[in-house]
C-alpha cells in the first residue's frame, strides 16, 4: 500500500506565527492533496498538485500557501497563524486525480492559541 | 463547482442491520463515484468506487450509481461493529474529488 507520511504530528503555535508541514510520499505518485478537517466537515481541499513545481488552488486555499519541491515533497505554509486555522490537516496522494484512490497520511493537528 | 450532500448525517443501526447511506452530486460531468471511511482517530481509507451507472458489489458492501438522478448510495448488508466509522462520499471533477460532510455510522452489538 502506498505510504504517505506527515511531520510533525502535532504542533502549537500561537497567532501570527509561522509553521510548516510536510509531507512525504514513496510511491512516485503524480497528485498530492493537502486537507483541513474540522468537526461537522467532511474534507475540505487546501491545495494541490499534480507534479513538482506546479500548484493548484483548491477550496479554501485562504492564508495558505504551499510548495511541491520533488515528486515525494509537498507543503503546506502557514505564515501568520490565526485562530480559525486550528484544524487537523491531513495530506494525500494518488496517481491519477480524480479516478485513482486516494492514500492519506496520518494526519497533523494543529493548534493556533 | 461541485456541491455534494449527504443523508443522514448519522445513523445508529443494531448488529446484523442492513445499512443505507446516501449521496448526491451536483455535477453530471462527475465520472468517478467513491466512498471512503474513517475510523475515530484514524486517517480516511478508500472504501469502493464505481464508474458506470449501477451497482457494484464488494463482500458486504455495495454501490448504487444513477447518473441521472445525481446519486448514488452505499449498502452495508450485515452490519458489524467495526463498520463503525464517518463514511465519505466522494464524486470527482477536474482531476480532484469533492468530498461529503460524512455520514457518522454506529453499530451497536
Amino acid at each position: 500500500e502506498a505510504a504517505v507520511t506527515q511531520s510533525p504530528r502535532n504542533k502549537v503555535t500561537v497567532t501570527g506565527g509561522n509553521v510548516t508541514l510536510s509531507c512525504r510520499q514513496t510511491n512516485s505518485h503524480n497528485y498530492m492533496y493537502w486537507y483541513r478537517q474540522d468537526t461537522g466537515h467532511g474534507l475540505r481541499l487546501i491545495h494541490y498538485s499534480y507534479g513538482a513545481g506546479n500548484l493548484q488552488i483548491g477550496d479554501v486555499p485562504d492564508g495558505y500557501k504551499a510548495t511541491r519541491t520533488t515528486q515525494e515533497d509537498f507543503f503546506l505554509l502557514l505564515e501568520l497563524a490565526s485562530p480559525s486555522q486550528t484544524s487537523l490537516y491531513f495530506c494525500a496522494s494518488s496517481d491519477w486525480g480524480g479516478q485513482d484512490t486516494q492514500y492519506f497520511g496520518p494526519g497533523t493537528r494543529l493548534l493556533v492559541l | 463547482q461541485q456541491n455534494v450532500q449527504q443523508s443522514p448525517e448519522s445513523l445508529i443501526v443494531p448488529e446484523g442491520a442492513r445499512t443505507s447511506l446516501n449521496c448526491t452530486f451536483s455535477d453530471s460531468a462527475s465520472q468517478y463515484f467513491w466512498w471512503y471511511r474513517q475510523h475515530s482517530g484514524k486517517a480516511p481509507k478508500a472504501l469502493m468506487s464505481i464508474f458506470s451507472n449501477g451497482e457494484k458489489e464488494e463482500g458486504r458492501f455495495t454501490i448504487h450509481l444513477n447518473k441521472a438522478s445525481l446519486h448514488f448510495s452505499l449498502h452495508i448488508r450485515d452490519s458489524q461493529p467495526s463498520d463503525s466509522a464517518l463514511y465519505l462520499c466522494a464524486p470527482d471533477n477536474n482531476n480532484r474529488i469533492f468530498f461529503g460532510d460524512g455520514t457518522q455510522l454506529v453499530v451497536k452489538p
